[in-house]
C-alpha cells in the first residue's frame, strides 16, 4: 500500500482481556517499529524488528506485550490481560533502514486503545 | 542510554513572532530528525539531518544540527497560527543498537 496501515483505528475493551493491534508497513520497508503515546505525552518505544534480525524487545512494558512480525512483513501487537494502563495510542512505522544513510520513519494513523 | 530531550515543552506565542526550539541528545549520533504531530492525528516527517552543520528550511521552518554540541535546533520564522501543533525531535543511533528515540515534543500554540 501507499503508506503504513494499522487497524483497529479505535478498540474499546474490558479490563483483563487480550487485544491484538495489526500494523501493515509499507511494502519493501525492513524495518518496523511500535511506539505508545499515552495522552498529552511523547512516544515509548515498545519494539523494533529489522529484517531477519531478533527483534529488539527492549521497551515492551511487562510481560503481557509481544510483537511478531510475519515474513518480514506485517506485524500484530498483542496485549494480554489488558489494564487501565494501557490506554494509550499505539503507533507503527516503517522504514527502509538504509544503514548509515537517512532513516525516515513512516508513521500509521495509529490504533487507540481504551481499557475501561 | 540515549536520552533525547527539549525545551521549551511548552510555547505558546503570537502570529508573527520567532521563536527557537532546542533539541539536546546524549548521544554522538548525526542522523537526528525533526516530526509534526497535529492533535489527534499521527506524526509527519519534516526534516533529515544528517551532518553536523546541516541546514534545512521549509517555509517558515528551519532546521540545524550542530553534532558537536549535540544539539539541533527547529527556528520559528514569522509564526503562522497553521503552524500550530506538537514538534518531536528525534535520534536513530541504530549503529550502535540505540533505536530512534524521540524528544518529549514540543507543543506550539500559535495565537493570533
Amino acid at each position: 500500500g501507499a503508506g503504513v496501515s494499522q487497524s483497529p483505528s479505535n478498540k474499546v475493551t474490558e479490563k483483563g482481556k487480550d487485544v491484538e493491534l495489526r500494523c501493515d508497513p509499507i511494502s519493501g520497508h525492513t524495518a518496523l517499529y511500535w511506539y505508545r503515546q499515552s495522552l498529552g505525552q511523547g512516544l515509548e518505544f515498545l519494539i523494533y524488528f529489522q529484517g531477519n534480525s531478533a527483534p529488539d524487545k527492549s521497551g515492551l512494558p511487562s510481560d503481557r506485550f509481544s510483537a511478531e512480525r510475519t515474513g518480514g512483513s506485517v506485524s500484530t501487537l498483542t496485549i494480554q490481560r489488558t489494564q487501565q494502563e494501557d490506554s494509550a495510542v499505539y503507533l507503527c512505522a516503517s522504514s527502509l533502514a538504509l544503514g548509515s544513510g537517512a532513516n525516515v520513519l513512516t508513521f500509521g494513523a495509529g490504533s487507540r486503545l481504551t481499557v475501561l | 542510554e540515549l536520552k533525547v530531550e527539549q525545551n521549551p515543552l511548552f510555547l505558546s506565542m503570537q502570529e508573527e513572532k520567532n521563536y527557537t526550539i532546542y533539541c539536546n541528545y546524549s548521544t554522538t549520533s548525526d542522523r537526528l530528525y525533526w516530526y509534526r504531530q497535529d492533535p489527534g492525528k499521527s506524526l509527519e516527517s519534516l526534516f533529515v539531518l544528517l551532518s553536523n552543520g546541516a541546514v534545512k528550511q521549509e517555509g517558515r521552518l528551519m532546521a540545524s544540527l550542530d553534532t558537536k554540541a549535540r544539539l539541533s535546533t527547529l527556528h520559528i520564522t514569522a509564526a503562522v497560527h497553521d503552524l500550530s501543533a506538537t514538534y518531536f525531535c528525534a535520534v536513530d543511533d541504530s549503529l550502535s543498537g540505540q533505536n530512534f528515540v524521540f524528544g518529549p515534543g514540543t507543543r506550539l500554540s500559535v495565537l493570533p
